[in-house]
């Protein structure tokens, strides 16, 4: 079965410092990643997503993650932190070959910013 | 393009009782998939629903229950309310066949609480 583990439940950064955001995963075949923003009393927004293409992906407001075969990673990153990046972001692998698309999350990581 | 609403926002129950949670998808999108966020957590799969068929289910008990409609809007039902139901359920909708990419677009959910 696949599943992500997010390894911090926490981050703390200040603002224009760089943000990492860590999700190991483990998959019987070659994984669907996501990352999804959440927002306080927002839905979820689709960061970025990897589907076995390039290994490096960018995605929206300056985010990019790279996959990592050999350490079974997906982390995010981003250069510079900005306030309104202070939210809840998930690591996703999708379930596919089910027939159905499923989505496992992690627990999540709390990103918090301070000035 | 209107994206995907659910309603009501929030809503308060009483154990036993029942609840029918309403959801619109985004326009174009005949697949929609039901997640449940309790406090602290990442959401976690209900069920999915393409063409007016439950065709994909998580680990919930029976009294969890849906329906599509021609429309592709959907509802999800919960029978005899526990306090664990307490928590945000989010709607997700997508394009094309039931297998997709794992891209899912949410609405901002409806909080439910259990009393």
């Amino acid at each position: 079965a696949q599943s992500v583990t997010q390894l911090d439940s926490h981050v703390s950064v200040s603002e224009g410092t760089p943000v990492l955001l860590r999700c190991n995963y483990s998959s019987s075949y070659s994984p669907s990643l996501f990352w999804y923003v959440q927002h306080p009393n927002k839905g979820l927004q689709l960061l970025l997503k990897y589907t076995s293409a390039a290994t490096l992906v960018k995605g929206i407001n300056g985010f990019e993650a790279e996959f990592k075969k050999s350490e079974t990673s997906f982390h995010l990153t981003k250069p510079s932190a900005h306030m309104s990046d202070a939210a809840e972001y998930f690591c996703v692998v999708s379930s596919p070959g089910t027939g159905f698309q499923k989505l496992v999350f992690g627990t999540g990581t709390r990103l918090l910013v301070s000035p | 393009e209107t994206g995907v609403t659910q309603s009501p926002t929030h809503l308060i129950k009483t154990r036993g009782q029942q609840v029918t949670l309403r959801c619109s998808s985004q326009s174009g999108h005949n697949t929609v998939s039901w997640y449940q966020q309790a406090l602290g957590q990442g959401p976690q799969f209900i069920f999915q629903y393409y063409r007016e068929e439950e065709n994909g289910r998580g680990n919930f008990p029976p009294r969890f229950s849906g329906l599509q409609f021609p429309n592709y809007s959907s509802e999800l039902n919960v029978n005899a309310l526990e306090l664990d139901d307490s928590a945000l359920y989010l709607c997700a909708s997508s394009p094309g066949t039931s297998r997709g990419t794992g891209e899912l677009f949410f609405g901002e959910g409806s909080r439910l609480t259990v009393l």
